[in-house]
């Protein structure tokens, strides 16, 4: 596609249930990223893969946090027994390069409310 | 270690000048500089790496001070389309993918 997609845009999910978030990167991007944006902050790293190697998860809050991208392009955030404190915009970017001396374009973002 | 932005906020009448810095007590090894729309994806602007260098991108320029660890955003002329909240990343080299980001300058810029 033409920019990074992200589905889906909203997310209301009850306090206790899972959720999947997804990531279309751009085509051929080798490096994706992860972050978590509370409002009025600034974007928080959760995650880094470098094709369909996880390099990085140092950022993710607790083991309720799982990332996966098993064919080096689509990546899955997924989120077990949300909490409240779990709502935020979830970013995806990718860029091209393996190293972040390169453009990192972002997706729109999925925005999640537990409730 | 979370860079720090200053100022937090700006408002500024079109064709005014702003300088946004961002600072950081660790050593960089690049300084990214980013723009966030309510409610749209953050855009990328620039890219410093270490060694001083400075880039401009239309009437957008930025300087990173490798030995004072900060760089600063500079915007000329003003224009309506530059209001948005800016935020820098830094990158100290240890990690490829942890770019850590500050709290941002939400920049308004009226007619």
């Amino acid at each position: 596609g033409a920019g990074v997609s992200q589905s889906p845009r909203y997310k209301v999910a009850k306090r206790g249930q899972d959720v999947a978030l997804r990531c279309d990167p751009i085509s051929g991007h080798v490096s994706l990223f992860w972050y978590q944006q509370a409002l009025g902050q600034g974007p928080e790293f959760l995650t880094y893969f470098q094709n369909e190697a996880q390099l990085d998860k140092s950022g993710l809050p607790s083991d309720r946090f799982f990332a996966e991208r098993p064919e080096g392009s689509v990546s899955t955030l997924k989120i077990q027994r949300t909490q409240q404190e779990d709502s935020a915009v979830y970013l995806c970017a990718s860029s091209l390069g393996g190293t972040f001396d390169t453009e990192a374009f972002f997706g729109q973002g999925t925005r999640l409310t537990v409730v | 270690q979370q860079p720090v932005q200053s100022p937090q906020a700006v408002i500024l009448r079109e064709g005014e000048d702003a300088v946004i810095n961002c600072s950081s007590s660790k050593a960089l090894y690049s300084v990214h500089w980013y723009r966030q729309k309510h409610g749209e994806a953050p855009v990328f602007l620039m890219i410093l790496l270490k060694g001083g260098e400075q880039k401009g991108h239309e009437k957008i320029s930025a300087s990173f001070n490798e030995k004072k660890q900060q760089s600063s955003l500079y915007l000329t002329a003003s224009q309506l389309s530059y209001s948005g909240t800016y935020f820098c990343g830094t990158d100290y080299g240890g990690s490829q993918g942890n770019l850590i980001f500050g709290k941002g300058t939400k920049l308004s810029v009226k007619p």
